[in-house]
């Protein structure tokens, strides 16, 4: 059963570091992308980040390019989000998903549970 | 920056067929995907690649792309489709680009 638990999640005051972690199974996780989409209260999906299989390839959203960085490691079938320089608006459910981005088509299945950020003083 | 549109809300009877648009300049390049989302749940894919449909989710959902808009539909939609529903694809101007996803789409089925 393929399975992705993200954890990491929690309250941090504006200016602040997080690392978010996604604990993936039932997969061979070296064979796939993974990606990292977040959900603001009561708003839609915002795609931020994803990372291939090898690592060599890696995308950003505008929104965090700079502050944000993807990472994994197979080895330890974990995908990982370091996150700094927090503002209020990534306040957002974070949700780890299995990706497959191909030149004509991406989609993501399936996605973990999701874990909250909360940026607040 | 590349934009999905749906509309806001979608409202249908039991039994009823559904269809959830999203329009966007470059659904004639790439394939749209969508997703499921019931409230407090993540999202769930029921369409990819414009009208492929997962393993598990029920036939009544389908998709399709007229090349300017796409369409998700609902034939004989149940009270337990209630959910929003996500449109996605990227943005075609290179390879690896830019994700999108819709606003979302909010589907009532009374």
């Amino acid at each position: 059963q393929v399975q992705l638990v993200e954890s990491g999640g929690g309250l941090v005051k504006p200016g602040g570091s997080l690392r978010l972690s996604c604990s993936v199974s039932g997969f061979t996780f070296s064979d796939f992308y993974m990606s990292w989409i977040r959900q603001a209260p009561g708003k839609g999906l915002e795609c931020l980040s994803y990372i291939s299989a090898s690592g060599k390839t890696i995308y950003y959203a505008d929104s965090v390019k700079g502050r944000f960085t993807i990472s994994r490691d197979n080895a330890k079938n974990s995908v990982f989000l370091q996150m700094t320089s927090l503002r209020a608006e990534d306040t957002a459910i974070y949700y780890c998903a299995r990706a497959v981005i191909v030149p004509t088509a991406s989609w993501f299945d399936p996605w973990g549970q999701g874990t909250l950020v909360t940026v607040s003083s | 920056s590349y934009e999905l549109t749906q509309p806001p809300s979608v409202s249908v009877s039991p039994g009823q067929t559904a269809k959830i648009t999203c329009s966007g300049d470059a659904l004639s390049k790439q394939y749209v995907s969508w997703y499921q989302q019931k409230r407090g749940q993540a999202p769930v894919v029921v369409i990819y690649k414009d009208t492929m449909r997962p393993s598990g989710i029920p036939e009544r959902f389908s998709g399709s792309n007229s090349g300017t808009a796409v369409t998700l539909t609902i034939s004989g939609a149940q009270a337990e489709d209630e959910a929003v529903y996500y449109c996605q694809s990227a943005d075609s101007s290179y390879t690896f680009g830019d994700v999108v996803f819709g606003g979302g789409t909010t589907l009532t089925v009374l």
